[in-house]
């Protein structure tokens, strides 16, 4: 059963880097599939932030492109996440999940979710 | 790279079926049969319900199907139950291998 744990800083001040860590338990990220990056702030709906290949091809939101980095470390089977000069519009919960891409398109299953504060 | 278009609130009664519409347009919904449906409870991850327009998971629940007419994707809820109550998003896959979602709608069971 493939099970996926988000981890890393609750809280993250302004202008600084927000880092996540999923770790990827029941299933070798480097025996395929994408996997995604996906938060929702407070209240509101699912934003897709990027997905990566494990041979590193990388997918981002062109609203986050700029601010954003998805990168992996299939040893620790473990994927990453890095957002820089975060705002408080950055607070949300951030999920992760495996994501199919080719020839279908799904994101299942997915993290717990980690809350992200951006507060200063 | 604009969220695609959905009611904010849907209800029915307990073994009713309910509709929800998942609307884009032909970059995304309408270009692709890749769209897929999550329901999620209060305070809990979303959960894949319906991939690739029509398909369900395996072990997903008969309740559940899902449609698509040009720039609008629909996921049918049958025999409505209470532990349908939620919130349920749409998914598609966007031109230059994005991914966008809906705007979410909340199910309520009457």
């Amino acid at each position: 059963q493939v099970q996926l744990q988000e981890s890393g800083p609750g809280l993250v001040k302004p202008s600084e880097t927000l880092s996540l860590t999923c770790t990827v338990s029941g299933y070798s990220i480097s025996s395929g599939y994408y996997w995604g990056w996906i938060r929702q702030s407070p209240g509101k709906g699912l934003e897709w932030i990027g997905s990566l290949f494990h041979r590193g091809t990388t997918y981002y939101n062109p609203s986050l492109k700029s601010r954003v980095a998805i990168t992996i470390d299939t040893s620790k089977n473990q994927f990453f996440l890095k957002l820089n000069s975060v705002t408080a519009a950055d607070t949300a919960v951030y999920y992760c999940a495996r994501a199919a891409v080719v020839g279908t398109s799904w994101f299942d299953p997915w993290g717990q979710g980690t809350l992200v504060t951006v507060s200063s | 790279q604009s969220a695609l278009t959905q009611p904010a609130s849907v209800s029915g009664s307990p073994g009713q079926s309910i509709t929800i519409s998942c609307t884009g347009s032909s970059s995304d919904v309408g270009g692709y049969n890749f769209v897929s449906w999550y329901q999620q409870h209060p305070g809990k991850a979303p959960k894949l319900m319906i991939y690739d327009v029509t398909n369900r998971p395996s072990g997903g629940s008969n309740r559940f199907s899902g449609s698509k007419s040009g720039n609008t994707a629909s996921l049918t809820i049958s025999g409505l139950q209470a532990e349908d109550e939620a919130d349920y998003y749409c998914a598609s896959y966007s031109s230059s291998s994005t991914w966008v979602f809906g705007t979410g709608t909340k199910v309520t069971v009457l």
